[in-house]
């Protein structure tokens, strides 16, 4: 059971143009979204979270949307640079206990210069 | 990595052998995570510890797989008699934020385990 799904294996855009990349999740207990980039043979970095009682968290050129009716969230990178090409996760958790990180399976972004 | 703290970074085991993947979450912090990256997936939970005590180990398969975090020294993730399935990514991750709140959670570089 896939509660966290990242559609895209992989998406291409051009250098200086906007970067998009699509999460959707299944479990409404979810309250706390986050996005990672990982380059080969390192580990995840973190880049930006969101927590549900917000739809919209910006960081510099990463801005995070989160559409909780629809359970999807988006990474919006503005404007993209050869340096974002990377895979990007998606994860989510819910409050309690654990807080342990479901993950989507990734998305492989390249950017073209 | 925010001082996550991993080694060996790579291990090569014979099928049958066992691997020892050692994990220092950041200073000062008492608890870690594990999770698995198996080839062309993403990471999947496996382990949460603090010192001396497993909070969640319901990711962990239920044989040969064992965590511990003793209140000196790192974090271990032992595999006893490990098969070619076991080849995969094992990283450990060190949470920042209180317990049972909403926490981000830094990772370390991982070990690349590969079973011959």
């Amino acid at each position: 059971d896939q509660q966290v799904k990242q559609n895209s294996p992989s998406l291409s855009v051009q250098e200086g143009r906007i970067s998009i990349l699509n999460c959707d999740y299944t479990n409404s207990m979810f309250d706390y979204f986050l996005w990672y980039k990982k380059y080969p043979a390192e580990g995840p970095t973190f880049l930006i979270s969101i927590s549900s009682i917000k739809d919209k968290n910006e960081d510099g050129r990463f801005t995070v949307f989160l559409n909780k009716s629809a359970k999807h969230l988006s990474l919006h990178i503005v404007p993209s640079q050869p340096g974002d090409s990377a895979v990007y996760f998606c994860a989510a958790s819910a409050s309690g206990a654990t807080n342990k990180l479901i993950f989507g399976t990734g998305t492989l972004l390249a950017v073209q210069p | 990595n925010a001082g996550v703290m991993q080694n060996p970074r790579h291990l090569v085991r014979r099928r049958g052998q066992e691997a020892r993947l050692r994990c220092s979450p950041m200073k000062g912090h008492s608890h870690v995570y594990w999770y698995r990256q198996l080839p062309e997936e993403g990471l999947k939970f496996m382990v949460y510890l603090q010192k001396e005590n497993i909070i969640d180990e319901s990711g962990m398969p239920k044989e040969r797989f064992s965590a511990e975090f003793p209140k000196e020294g790192p974090s271990i993730l032992r595999i006893q008699q490990v098969v070619r399935g076991d080849s995969a990514a094992y990283f450990c991750a060190s949470p920042r934020g209180g317990r049972g709140m909403q926490e981000t959670q830094y990772f370390g570089p991982g070990t690349r385990l590969l079973v011959l």
